[in-house]
């Protein structure tokens, strides 16, 4: 059971290049959240989904694609990288509240990926 | 605009004093998760409170839930050098909010 799991775990773009950071979990979460985390602003929710197939906005959604065509995978997308986006990137997953005996959507993070573009 | 504030932003302490950090609301939150970060590592759950003026203990650690549920705060008593790590609140609004985080260092 590796939890949730994210590659890659470094990267470094030029501006303007394109890349898609993958998120898998195995514990049959509904949810899952890509954020990213800078310096003295907290954990920013980029976009999240509901379930397989579906997604949604967070806060700081521009410059950001992402896709669930599977239950246990969320990608997030890069598709013209700007120095702005430099940042740890994690993923997250949970239950739907409620649901599997679990009265809380506790999030579980991924181990992160750092991202510098130049 | 960040929603979810926390103060303060770094706090060190000698270890064995207390800590604490406070997290505000500019709406009213249906519930508050309190999570942890180790240095170099990924944000662990701690607890999730749901109702107004809800108090939990963990430990050393408490934590609480303001009566209009726009608050939050947790406290650690007599720090250990195992406490190290910044420590987020979380909250559901008209969206899932972390707040900005408090480092905490704890000076053996």
């Amino acid at each position: 059971n590796a939890g949730v799991t994210q590659t890659p775990k470094f990267r470094v773009l030029k501006t303007g290049q394109s890349m898609t950071l993958l998120c898998a979990q195995d514990m049959n979460h509904e949810y899952m959240y890509w954020y990213r985390q800078d310096p003295g602003m907290g954990l920013r929710l980029i976009h999240y989904s509901v379930g397989e197939g579906t997604t949604a906005k967070g806060e700081v959604p521009d410059g950001y694609n992402v896709s669930r065509l599977k239950k246990q995978n969320f990608l997030l997308g890069l598709e013209s990288a700007a120095p702005s986006q430099t940042s740890v990137y994690f993923c997250a997953s949970s239950y739907l509240p409620g649901t599997s005996g679990n009265p809380y959507n506790e999030q579980f993070f991924g181990p992160g990926t750092r991202l510098t573009v130049l | 605009g960040q929603q979810v504030m926390q103060i303060p932003q770094y706090q060190h302490v000698q270890e064995g004093e207390d800590f604490t950090t406070y997290c505000n609301s500019s709406t009213t939150l249906s519930n508050i998760q309190w999570y942890k970060q180790r240095p170099g590592g990924h944000p662990v759950f701690l607890i999730q409170l749901v109702k107004s003026g809800e108090v939990k203990k963990q430990k050393r650690l408490t934590f609480q839930f303001g009566e209009a549920k726009k608050n939050s705060s947790l406290h650690i008593t007599a720090t250990q050098t195992t406490d190290v790590g910044t420590y987020f609140c979380a909250g559901t609004g008209n969206q899932f909010y972390f707040g900005t985080g408090t480092s905490l260092t704890v000076i053996p």
